[in-house]
């Protein structure tokens, strides 16, 4: 059974990073590319970031572009390192695995971990 | 301002068949495949549509999903109550080198 685990959410102040994780099982990890998508609040999903397989081709919105960074590692885990954090940036930010072609098909996705940038 | 246009709303009554648009340009759509989500807040998006008309497994075929040139469109048939949910359609933009989303479409089954 696939399973992605989501932790690392919180409160965190203007200008302040945060990471989070991403946990994978149940399916060859290296061989799908991954993402993150986030839902602000009354707004509607936000493509942030993907990465392939292997690791080694990276994708950015140009909202987090410079300032997120999208990685995973051979403990099956992807992560989303988020610095230089804005009020804009507060959403609720979903992993997910990719299906198929380019990284806009997911099948399977994390509970999601809500992110909150306030002082 | 989404990248790709879709209506805010749409509604219909049980058993109708309802269309969802999605609009794009030849950057996204024009040249890319389109995806639809099915989404309640909260929860995690359920993949309905990929790779413009194909359905995962456990999709059931009232959802279809078709595309021409720069639009592509989600239909829903035989209208259920639980179909009341947000709709998204996605697709990769060769331009910005990134995945877009529309803005979504609120479903009310009426």
């Amino acid at each position: 059974e696939v399973q992605l685990l989501q932790s690392g959410g919180g409160l965190v102040q203007p200008g302040g990073s945060l990471r989070l994780s991403c946990a994978a099982s149940g399916f060859i990890f290296s061989n799908y590319g991954m993402t993150w998508v986030r839902q602000a609040p009354g707004k509607g999903l936000e493509w942030v970031s993907a990465i392939n397989g292997g690791g080694g081709s990276t994708y950015y919105a140009d909202s987090v572009k410079g300032r997120f960074t999208i990685s995973r590692d051979n403990s099956n885990t992807l992560y989303l390192q988020m610095n230089s954090l804005r009020a804009e940036d507060t959403a609720i930010y979903y992993c997910a695995k990719v299906h198929s072609g380019w990284y806009t098909s997911f099948d399977y996705w994390g509970q999601g971990t809500l992110v909150t940038v306030s002082s | 301002q989404s990248v790709l246009t879709q209506p805010p709303s749409a509604s219909g009554t049980p058993g109708q068949r309802v269309t969802i648009s999605c609009s794009g340009s030849s950057s996204n759509i024009g040249s890319n495949t389109v995806n639809w989500y099915q989404y309640l807040p909260r929860t995690a998006p359920k993949l309905l549509i990929y790779s413009n008309n194909q359905r995962p497994s456990g999709v059931p075929d009232r959802f279809s999903g078709s595309k021409s040139g720069t639009s592509a469109s989600l239909a829903i048939s035989g209208l259920q109550s639980e179909d009341e949910a947000d709709y998204y359609c996605a697709a990769w933009d060769d331009s910005l080198n990134g995945g877009v989303f529309g803005g979504g479409t609120k479903l009310t089954v009426l």
